[in-house]
């Protein structure tokens, strides 16, 4: 069973259009992160979560973009208004078990592939 | 500020063929130190990890890699690359401290692999 589970595997919207990514990860997960690879580029890190509050974002994650884990297992990220460049994959990540809060290690769902049209 | 340097964009070896994938690192401290795989459509599989000890790591499918301070760098070895390692690397450092640290990722090598 994968640690960390993502859907939809491939959404296709249209500018403008309001987009929700989906992600669960195992239920003692501690810390939950989303990353983004446009086509081609390096892994790029968006937010991090924990205890129900951002804990560090980067400036990729604008105003546009919110998270949200509402029932204590989806981890959600929205994007409110995609534009084209919003076209990329993305990855939900999670880690923290108790006993390993401390290590880093990380956790990749197999990734959302979002195509802006 | 940390950061992660992948020098080579692309390399192409022969199956058999011993694989060297190159990664240097800029962090204030001893950092953690991971390398993961992406196989095409797919997501990020961890190969290897370095947190402390023994520098020289062992990881799955083979692969080990060697954290050197010295030289701040942290690169991916495999004795023999099978045509199933064709995939895209990369390597990434963590900060060393609790919470919600997030890791920082190379821009990646794609790895080919030729009969």
């Amino acid at each position: 069973e994968p640690e960390v589970t993502q859907t939809p595997s491939h959404q296709v919207t249209q500018m403008g259009q309001e987009v929700i990514l989906r992600c669960v990860p195992i239920s003692n997960h501690l810390y939950f992160y989303w990353y983004r690879q446009i086509l081609g580029q390096k892994v790029e890190f968006l937010v991090s979560f924990y205890n129900n509050e951002i804990s560090e974002k980067s400036e990729i994650f604008d105003d546009q973009f919110s998270v949200e884990r509402p029932d204590g297992s989806n981890f959600t990220l929205k994007i409110r208004s995609t534009k084209l460049e919003d076209s990329a994959m993305y990855f939900c990540a999670a880690k923290g078990r108790t006993q390993d809060a401390n290590t880093g290690e990380l956790f990749f769902g197999e990734g959302s592939r979002l195509t802006v049209l | 500020a940390q950061s992660v340097t992948q020098p080579d964009i692309h390399i192409t070896v022969s199956e058999g063929a011993s694989l060297e994938l190159r990664c240097n690192y800029s962090y204030g401290a001893t950092p953690y130190l991971f390398w993961y795989v992406q196989s095409p459509g797919q997501g990020l599989q961890l190969l290897l990890k370095y947190f402390s000890g023994d520098t020289l790591v062992q990881g799955i499918k083979g692969f080990e890699a060697e954290f050197k301070r010295s030289q701040s760098s942290f690169n991916l070895r495999k004795p023999s690359v099978h045509w199933s390692d064709a995939a895209e690397y990369f390597c990434a450092v963590g900060e060393r401290q609790t919470g919600a640290n997030n890791l920082f990722f190379g821009t990646g090598t794609r790895l080919t692999v030729i009969p």
